[in-house]
């Protein structure tokens, strides 16, 4: 069965720091990933899509970028951190060409201070 | 552009009673929609995907209707249970792309 993993659960930033949070998904191949935010109160917003190694569009135009190194890895960074960034990040994946629907890791929550 | 709306208030609801949540859309025609569960600090969860030719979907206590006519969802829960309080998130297609836009979801609480 496949998993989708996310760390750190939770991490307390300064302003100004880089950020790297990492997601990894099992048991599948070629997934789509996908970062999205929520903000507290709000919906998800999609952040970053990948259909393949190196291959990731930016939905918004942001203080973020991504990564894709491997088939079932995927990273979001950030060089310097603002405040507007903290909020809850979800990875979440699905199969391409064969599922619409979307299965979601446990999430980070970060606060940047 | 694209908008989803769901009730931002809370529905609270006895339980036995059947919980019915509303997603409304404008300015599109999705090819598909679909609803996800979310617990508070957790990642959400999909439930149900309905097609635009489809009418209704059920799965267990769970049915979704889709008018694309009205460009609205209804999600219902039957015999509601205080586990099933969560936020509820519907989600419509991007442009037929396996992109989503999810609306902010709406709290339901069941109560004893």
């Amino acid at each position: 069965s496949q998993t989708i993993h996310q760390w750190p659960a939770t991490l307390v930033q300064p302003v100004g720091s880089p950020l790297s949070l990492e997601c990894t998904v099992e048991g599948t191949s070629n997934p789509n990933l996908y970062w999205y935010r929520q903000a507290a109160g709000r919906g998800l917003q999609l952040l970053f899509y990948s259909i393949g190694i190196d291959q990731i569009s930016s939905e918004v135009p942001q203080n973020l970028s991504a990564s894709r190194p491997q088939d079932r890895q995927f990273i979001l960074s950030s060089k310097k951190l603002l405040l507007s960034d903290s909020g809850f990040y979800l990875c979440a994946w699905n199969q391409a060409g064969l599922t619409y629907e979307q299965y979601f890791g446990p999430g980070t929550r970060l606060t940047v201070t | 552009s694209q908008k989803i709306e769901q009730n931002s208030e809370a529905l609270n609801i006895q339980e036995g009673k059947t919980a019915t949540l509303t997603c409304n859309y404008t300015n599109y025609s999705p090819a598909y929609l679909q609803w996800y569960r979310q617990d508070p600090g957790r990642g959400p969860v999909f439930l149900l995907l309905i097609r635009e030719n489809e009418k209704e979907k059920r799965k267990e206590r769970l049915k979704v209707t889709f008018d694309t006519t009205l460009k609205q969802s209804l999600f219902h829960i039957t015999a509601s249970q205080p586990a099933d309080s969560a936020t509820y998130l519907c989600a419509l297609d991007n442009y037929n792309t396996d992109k989503l836009i999810f609306g902010t979801g709406t709290r339901l609480q069941v109560f004893p």
